[in-house]
């Protein structure tokens, strides 16, 4: 079945270590996005993608870096630069064109992050 | 710039009664709104969107929104709540031509027995 696959589920990480989560969809979409959950704050926006090749900071970048070199993966690295990196990270995507075009996102089932 | 807003962080709900889900929105010019529902530790699922055409939405499990222009609403309806509905609900409304989606803080939705 079609659909996002994010992992891992769970991750713990030492201060100062990178790590990068992975998001991989089938759906053949051409957008994906990174979103970060915390309590009580709803969904804020880390990076998006358009189209291979290119992405865009979103409002919380700093401290995050993603590539996009194909069109089905779009992972994304928390850095040490990263002063609170501990929560609930959703990748999504979204086709575009006809009535994919909309705006409805699709998400994957998300990475938890705990920073020990 | 586009934002929404939940005003209530919590709402309860004795099952078999009816249930609202409060939105509302602004933004410049025509609202793509949309409703998703987050289980605990899993992904958002969507509900249901209003683009245009009717002021009422039907989505799945039974929900449907109502589209308010004058009082800048969207709010989630269910005519007979049932336990499993207990969940995480977020409004949210696309900006831009980059088809970003800004969401509300969400609303806990606790469904009694």
């Amino acid at each position: 079945d079609g659909g996002i696959t994010q992992s891992p589920k769970y991750l713990f990480r030492k201060e100062g270590q990178n790590v990068t989560l992975s998001c991989e969809q089938n759906l053949n979409h051409d957008a994906m996005y990174w979103y970060r959950q915390d309590p009580g704050q709803g969904l804020r926006l880390i990076y998006y993608s358009q189209i291979v090749n290119d992405f865009q900071k979103g409002d919380i970048a700093e401290g995050y870096s993603v590539s996009r070199e194909k069109k089905e993966s779009f992972p994304l690295t928390v850095t040490s630069a990263q002063k609170n990196p501990t929560a609930f990270y959703l990748c999504a995507s979204r086709g575009t064109g006809g009535s994919m075009g909309t705006g409805e996102l699709f998400f994957g089932e998300g990475s938890r992050l705990t920073v020990l | 710039a586009q934002s929404v807003a939940q005003p209530e962080d919590q709402v309860n709900v004795a099952e078999g009664n009816p249930l609202t889900v409060k939105c509302t929105y602004s933004v410049s010019g025509n609202p793509y709104l949309f409703w998703y529902v987050q289980y605990p530790n899993r992904g958002l699922q969507f509900l249901l969107k209003y683009i245009t055409g009717d002021n009422l939405v039907k989505g799945s499990y039974g929900f449907e929104a109502e589209f308010n222009k004058s009082q800048t609403s969207f709010h989630l309806k269910k005519p007979s709540a049932l336990v499993s509905d207990s969940a995480l609900y977020f409004c949210a409304v696309r900006e831009g031509g980059y088809n970003k989606l800004i969401f509300g803080a969400g609303t806990r939705l606790a469904v009694h027995p």
